[in-house]
């Protein structure tokens, strides 16, 4: 059974940082593009980074470009999400998702910056 | 970037209705469209991929069209349990942009 499992969330103070992790298992990881996808509190779906399967490429959305950073170690089946300079913006919920079509998603970890 | 403009935002329906959702892309993205239904407090479920094909143990009441710019999610009869929140996604390129989504209400 294909299934992703998000880790790493929790309450972080504006300013810092935060590494959240993702372990795939059930299908070959280093062939996918993972993806993190975010939800802030009752708004919508905000996709926020890709990383390719060698990690050779990795994307960004705006809102999080130069801030975030998303790497993946194979031998590991995990996609890791560093995220720095954290704002209230960020808090949301990130779950992490498969291609095609981000027809996998696990069930999120949730990340609130507050004082 | 490509925009993902979603309409309506919300739409109140009966039971047996038939209830349309549109999805209009910035520019063409082919068929790289996906739909999916948010119910509160869960994971988004995946019910249209590549504009029209339908994900699997989906009921067939749920379909798609379009291509390049224009898509549509129908459901051709509504039932109680598809009371949620539909969005739409491009992925043909990044950023990946999703719909503003559209709350289904049942009458």
């Amino acid at each position: 059974e294909v299934q992703l499992l998000e880790s790493g969330g929790g309450l972080v103070q504006p300013g810092g940082s935060l590494r959240l992790s993702c372990v795939a298992s059930g299908f070959t990881f280093k062939n996918y593009v993972m993806n993190w996808v975010r939800q802030a509190p009752g708004k919508g779906l905000e996709w926020v980074s890709a990383i390719s399967g060698s990690s050779g490429s990795s994307y960004y959305a705006d809102s999080v470009k130069g801030r975030f950073t998303v790497s993946r170690d194979n031998s590991k089946n995990t996609v890791f999400l560093h995220m720095t300079r954290l704002t209230g913006e960020d808090s949301a919920l990130y779950y992490c998702a498969r291609p095609p079509g981000l027809g996998v998603w696990g069930q999120g970890t949730t990340v609130i910056v507050s004082s | 970037d490509i925009q993902m403009t979603q309409s309506p935002s919300a739409v109140s329906a009966s039971v047996g209705d038939r209830v349309t959702i549109t999805c209009r892309a910035s520019q063409g993205i082919g068929n790289y469209l996906a739909w999916f239904q948010q119910k509160p407090g869960k994971v988004p479920k995946r019910l249209i991929y590549d504009a029209s094909t339908l994900q699997s143990g989906v009921p067939s009441r749920f379909s798609g069209t379009g291509s390049g710019t224009e898509f549509t999610l129908t459901i051709s009869s509504l039932q109680p349990e598809d009371s949620a929140v539909y969005y739409c996604l491009q992925h043909t390129t990044y950023p990946h942009t999703f719909g503003q989504g559209t709350k289904v209400e049942i009458k």
